[in-house]
C-alpha cells in the first residue's frame, strides 16, 4: 500500500465514450502526476500539478483533460479516445521536493483498453 | 539530465545478492542518482537515491563510484518478489519548483529464480 489509490483498476471504453480516472493520495503531498505507460515503452509524464496548479503539460492531446480539485484528488477525464491510447495510466504524488527529494509514490494504475 | 545506460536484463538466484549496474558517465556535480523498480502491472516504487556517498536502507544499498560515472544497486538477498524492472535515473535537484519531473528509461529486467 503506497498511500496512492487509483480507480478503476481496469477500464474498457469505446471511442465515443466519456470516462474519468480517479486518483486519491493520503500522504499529505502537494504535487500530483499523471503518467502513461504503453506496452513495452517507458513511462511518459503527461501532467503535473503542484499546489493544485497545473505546471506541466507534455504535449498531451486535448482528448485527455486533467482536473485537480484539491491537493488530495486528481482526475483524468477521457473523451473520444483512440485505440492507440490503450495503456496503463499511473498516478503519483510527492511531497515538496526540497524536504524529501524526488520521491514519487505511485498508485497501481488503471489499465485502459480503447475499442 | 544525464543519460543512463543499464543492461536490458539480468538473472539472479534466490537468496543471492543482485548487483544491478548503471553507467552515467556524463553526470554533473549537482545530479542525484535515483533507483526505482516496477513489478509487473504495478506502479514504480522508489528504492533509494544518493549524490556522492554510498547509501543503504531497508530495501537496498547504493554504491556510487568515486568519479560518480557509474553506480550499482545491491539487493543483498534477492527473493522471487524482487523480480521487476529496475530503473536508474539521474536528475539534478528540483531547485525551487517543488515538484519532480523524473524521466524513466527502459531499465533492467531482473529475474530472480528459485
Amino acid at each position: 500500500e503506497t498511500g496512492v489509490t487509483q480507480t478503476p483498476r481496469h477500464l474498457v471504453m469505446g471511442m465515443t465514450n466519456k470516462k474519468s480516472l480517479k486518483c486519491e493520495q493520503h500522504l499529505g503531498h502537494n504535487a500530483m502526476y499523471w503518467y502513461k505507460q504503453s506496452a513495452k515503452k517507458p513511462l511518459e509524464l503527461m501532467f503535473v500539478y503542484s499546489l493544485e496548479e497545473r505546471v506541466e503539460n507534455n504535449s498531451v492531446p486535448s482528448r485527455f483533460s486533467p482536473e485537480c480539485p484539491n491537493s488530495s484528488h486528481l482526475f483524468l477525464h477521457l473523451h473520444t479516445l483512440q485505440p492507440e491510447d490503450s495503456a496503463l495510466y499511473l498516478c503519483a504524488s510527492s511531497q515538496e521536493a526540497r524536504r524529501g527529494g524526488e520521491k514519487l509514490f505511485f498508485g497501481s494504475g488503471t489499465q485502459l483498453s480503447v475499442l | 539530465d544525464a543519460k543512463t545506460t543499464q543492461p536490458p536484463s539480468m538473472d539472479c538466484a534466490e537468496g543471492r545478492a543482485a548487483n544491478l549496474p548503471c553507467n552515467h558517465s556524463t553526470i554533473s556535480g549537482n545530479e542525484y542518482v535515483y533507483w526505482y523498480r516496477q513489478i509487473h502491472s504495478q506502479g514504480p516504487q522508489y528504492i533509494i537515491h544518493g549524490l556522492k556517498n554510498n547509501e543503504t536502507n531497508e530495501m537496498a544499498s547504493l554504491i556510487i563510484t568515486e568519479d560518480r560515472k557509474s553506480s550499482t544497486l545491491i539487493l543483498p538477498h534477492a527473493t522471487l518478489r524482487d523480480t521487476a524492472v529496475y530503473y536508474c535515473i539521474v536528475r539534478a535537484g528540483v531547485g525551487n519548483s517543488g515538484y519532480s519531473t523524473l524521466t524513466f528509461g527502459k531499465g533492467t529486467m531482473l529475474l530472480v529464480s528459485p
